[in-house]
């Protein structure tokens, strides 16, 4: 089993529509939990933590639920300039190790 | 401050060469990250070093190797490069392991021919 698990999309949705990404993990013992995102050819770039208590940063807004083991992101309002792949990563406190998931696909049509 | 750069940005290989892939960070993290991402794949760690002279292997270490002899470089030895090596490589860093952020460079673009 994949230690971080996404639904590669591609997710195609007009400007102004609300999406949400989900992402599963296999590890319990996981500690600390990031979207992150990246534009086609560059590095991926730090979107957002996930803490327990989900998180909003604007438009954006992460949840973490471990007793079913997953993370989601929604984003409201989609503008033109999100259209990206959003990597799900994930950390275990065991070891010193991040593990990637293969990324959501967005794109936002005018 | 330039944060985390590569060299070269692209390089072309043929079967049986080496090279090193260059990293170095500014910002004084600790750890430090090679990645390879295939397309359409997410990135599956190579290596990773939490400190000046250590490193660890990480899911997918056959074919390289690293040293960390300063905080501030991390380089990426390939030997006998195979056309599976083909790829983009990212280098990262971050504060420590567990809650930081990672910070990454732009990738260099590897063909194995």
């Amino acid at each position: 089993r994949k230690e971080v698990e996404q639904d590669p999309g591609p997710f195609n949705v007009p400007e102004g529509a609300t999406v949400a990404f989900n992402c599963t993990y296999s590890n319990s013992a996981s500690q600390s939990f990031f979207w992150y995102r990246q534009d086609c050819r560059k590095e991926p770039k730090l979107l957002m933590s996930v803490y327990s208590s989900g998180n909003e940063d604007g438009r954006f807004t992460a949840q973490l639920n471990r007793a079913s083991q997953y993370i989601s992101l929604l984003i409201r309002d989609s503008k033109l300039s999100d259209s990206a792949t959003y990597l799900c990563v994930v950390n275990t406190r065991s070891g010193n190790q991040f593990y990637f998931g293969t990324g959501t696909s967005l794109t936002v049509i005018p | 401050n330039a944060g985390v750069t590569q060299t070269p940005k692209f390089r072309i290989l043929k079967i049986g060469q080496s090279m090193t892939l260059q990293c170095t960070q500014d910002m004084n993290h600790n750890y430090m990250y090679w990645y390879r991402q295939d397309p359409g794949m997410g990135l599956k760690l190579i290596y990773y070093s939490v400190g000046a002279g250590i490193t660890d292997k990480g899911e997918v270490p056959n074919g390289y190797n690293v040293s960390r002899s300063t905080t501030e470089d991390f380089p990426l030895r390939l030997e006998l490069a195979a056309p599976s090596q083909t790829s983009v490589y990212f280098c990262a860093s971050s504060y420590s392991s567990v809650y930081n952020e990672q910070f990454f460079g732009p990738g260099t673009r590897l063909t194995v021919l």
